[in-house]
């Protein structure tokens, strides 16, 4: 597609439930990058891919996150057990190695 | 590490104000560098950018130009109006497969 298409818009979860977020990047692109941003406006980086593969993850909580990019298919971010901190707006972006990035329009997650 | 520093607001002007609103950088090498905006609710939308020393980057009456004796890259406009009024970040980039170093973001409120 001609943009980064993320999924779901919004997701609630319970402390301790599982959260998946998904994230369709344009296509051709072969970078694909997760930032999560919290209340205070900041972004923090947790992690990049090149096509399938780990680029970067030195921004991932190694307990409970983990992401994957897999041919033809979206590629997700999973948390496992959430915690109240884990309430963000998490974006994804992508690239197809130039100077610009494409963000989708977040998944904002609420842990309650 | 790469490290991006703008100055955190909230800004608040009256309407047709000049703005600026200060960036500078440290990196390896010459990333290319963004302003992104962010209305309220929504995604990040690239505003401009700039790839090189010297270059300037403008859109809707916003101008930034890569200084690299200075490590700057100033966001600038004339005359703002009420819907010029969200977050600014600031970002640098080294392409390929790096992320995106951000700013910790600028809320700008302009008042009619």
């Amino acid at each position: 597609g001609e943009e980064v298409a993320q999924t779901p818009k919004h997701l609630v979860r319970g402390e301790g439930q599982k959260a998946k977020l998904y994230c369709a990047p344009i296509k051709g692109h072969s970078y694909v990058f997760w930032y999560q941003q919290v209340l205070k406006n900041e972004f923090k980086f947790l992690i990049s891919f090149q096509n399938e593969n780990v680029f970067d993850e030195t921004g991932m909580p190694k307990e409970r996150f983990s992401a994957k990019c897999l041919p033809n298919s979206p590629c997700s971010l999973e948390i496992q057990a959430t915690k109240l901190e884990d309430s963000a707006v998490y974006f994804c972006a992508s690239s197809d190695g130039t100077a610009e990035a494409f963000f989708g329009q977040g998944t904002r997650l609420t842990v309650v | 590490g790469d490290s991006v520093t703008q100055m955190e607001g909230p800004v608040t002007l009256s309407e047709e104000a000049f703005l600026t609103i200060n960036c500078t950088y440290t990196a390896t090498g010459y990333p290319s560098l963004f302003w992104y905006v962010q209305y309220p609710g929504e995604g990040l939308q690239l505003l401009l950018k700039a790839t090189k020393a010297d270059d300037k980057g403008s859109n809707k009456g916003f101008e930034a130009t890569y200084r690299k004796e200075t490590t700057s890259f100033h966001l600038e406009k004339g005359s703002v109006q009420v819907s010029d009024s969200a977050v600014y970040f600031c970002a640098s980039r080294r392409g390929g497969a790096d992320g995106l170093t951000f700013g910790k973001g600028t809320h700008l409120i302009i008042q009619p």
